[in-house]
């Protein structure tokens, strides 16, 4: 079956400091690859996307992420973290078995916590 | 601007009524999708249409209603049937083509069962 994994819950991590929020996949073809942002209340926005081409993908706000084909992964990353990038954060897939519905299958998500 | 609007943003239901909520895009996009949203458990699609007139379930389909008569707009009423309504609901819309696909989502709903 098809899935996504974001195996932290909450990550923590200095201002100023290089932040990781990690997401795993299981797809069965190729990965369509996205992550989005979300403040609190609010809807989601989006960060970034891999399709095809080169496996570091650069996004808004400074983030980036890298897809990992054998480690099938695709980790979201910062140089600098902000204090304002305190939020929520979800990895997504979109379902190949979807045909060409455009569904996506979600992670969970993953708080991230930036201390001044 | 372009964008999603969704309203309200909170909205309180009695037990046992029907209420409706809006999403409008100004897009242009064919499809739109709504979600919902629980505490530690992600995001879960509703139900998603790709084109005017025509909608398909998603995984959680069973109390809630649709309608796509407008590009622009795609509605969704939480029925009495859905026993536990009280979530954070999000609209969201795509455009073609697929490789270009990428989700744009409204600010939420907040629906509260009193």
């Amino acid at each position: 079956a098809q899935s996504v994994a974001q195996p932290e819950d909450q990550v923590n991590v200095a201002e100023g400091n290089p932040l990781t929020v990690k997401c795993t996949y299981s797809v069965s073809g190729n990965p369509y690859l996205f992550w989005y942002v979300q403040y609190p209340n609010r809807g989601l926005q989006f960060l970034l996307k891999y399709i095809t081409g080169d496996n570091l993908v650069k996004g808004s706000y400074g983030f980036e992420a890298e897809f990992n084909k054998s480690q099938t992964s695709f980790h979201l990353k910062k140089p600098s973290a902000l204090v304002s990038d305190s939020a929520l954060y979800f990895c997504a897939v979109r379902d190949l078995n979807a045909g060409n519905n455009r569904k996506l299958i979600w992670g969970l998500g993953t708080s991230l916590a930036v201390n001044p | 601007d372009g964008g999603i609007t969704q309203s309200p943003k909170y909205l309180f239901r009695k037990e046992g009524q029907n209420v409706t909520l809006s999403c409008e895009q100004n897009l242009n996009h064919d499809a739109m999708y709504w979600y919902r949203q629980d505490p530690g458990q992600g995001l879960r699609l509703i139900y998603y249409s790709q084109i005017v007139n025509d909608f398909q379930k998603g995984d959680i389909a069973e109390g809630y209603s649709v309608s796509r008569e407008k590009k622009e707009s795609f509605p969704l009423t939480v029925t009495s049937a859905q026993k536990n309504p009280t979530a954070f609901y999000l609209c969201a819309s795509s455009t073609l083509p697929l490789t270009g696909w990428g989700a744009f989502f409204g600010q939420g709903t907040r629906l509260t069962v009193v």
